[in-house]
């Protein structure tokens, strides 16, 4: 069975802060994608980042980075200089590459605060 | 470009009374369908997906069902609605070449049932 653990329910930074949210995940499978969504008030996900199970290369994309450990079947997601517009829920989900089928983790809900 | 569309964009039902929520994709073919309900303040549970035409995978048993009439056209119902059924759902697609496993969101339905 697959599970995503997003361990940090909530977490509350001030502007200009760096702040890291944590995602486990557990599957069987040997090949899989991991993502990160991003839910702001409004409530529509969007989607920010894909990676594929093979590539353990870390990305950067602006302000974000993601960490990508298969080792420790980690998939961490870094903000650097957090700003009051990056205040959301963000998920992390597993999908297996057989028939599609997907797994959230709970969401991490970031506040922050000017 | 791709897009889903879903309607209504919030109900409120009395309880022991009908659903239908309706998602449509524009824009692909042969998209991997998905419904899921997001409970206040939780994270996404996944109740159906769907890789095909009359072809629905059932996660969670529950008073729901959901059907696949047209390739891209995606329903959600229940002949009788529970209290518990309240919540945001919110319907996805994917594709299987290019970004497989990316799946990407509608703007979602909140239910509520009196």
């Amino acid at each position: 069975a697959q599970k995503v653990t997003q361990a940090q329910t909530e977490i509350s930074v001030v502007e200009k802060e760096d702040v890291t949210l944590d995602c486990v995940y557990e599957t069987r499978d040997t090949t899989y994608y991991l993502f990160w969504y991003k839910q702001p008030p409004s409530g529509e996900l969007v989607f920010l980042i894909r990676r594929n199970s093979f590539d353990e290369q870390n990305e950067i994309s602006g302000r974000y980075s993601w960490n990508f450990q298969k080792s420790t079947s980690s998939f961490n997601f870094t903000i650097t200089a957090s700003q009051v517009v990056d205040s959301a829920v963000y998920f992390c989900a597993l999908v297996n590459t057989n028939a599609g089928k997907s797994t959230f983790g709970d969401g991490t809900t970031l506040t922050v605060k000017p | 470009s791709q897009t889903i569309h879903q309607w209504p964009a919030t109900l409120v039902q009395p309880v022991g009374s009908p659903l239908s929520l309706e998602c449509t994709v524009e824009g692909t073919s042969n998209p991997n369908l998905y419904w899921y309900r997001q409970a206040a303040g939780r994270g996404l549970q996944l109740l159906f997906y769907s890789v095909g035409i009359g072809q629905i995978s059932s996660e969670v048993p529950q008073n729901l069902s959901a059907s696949r009439p047209q390739d891209r056209q995606f329903i959600l119902s229940s002949k009788k609605l529970l209290l518990s059924d309240s919540g945001f759902y919110l319907c996805a697609w994917s594709v299987l070449a290019g970004g497989f496993g990316t799946q990407y969101f509608g703007p979602g339905t909140r239910l509520t049932v009196l």
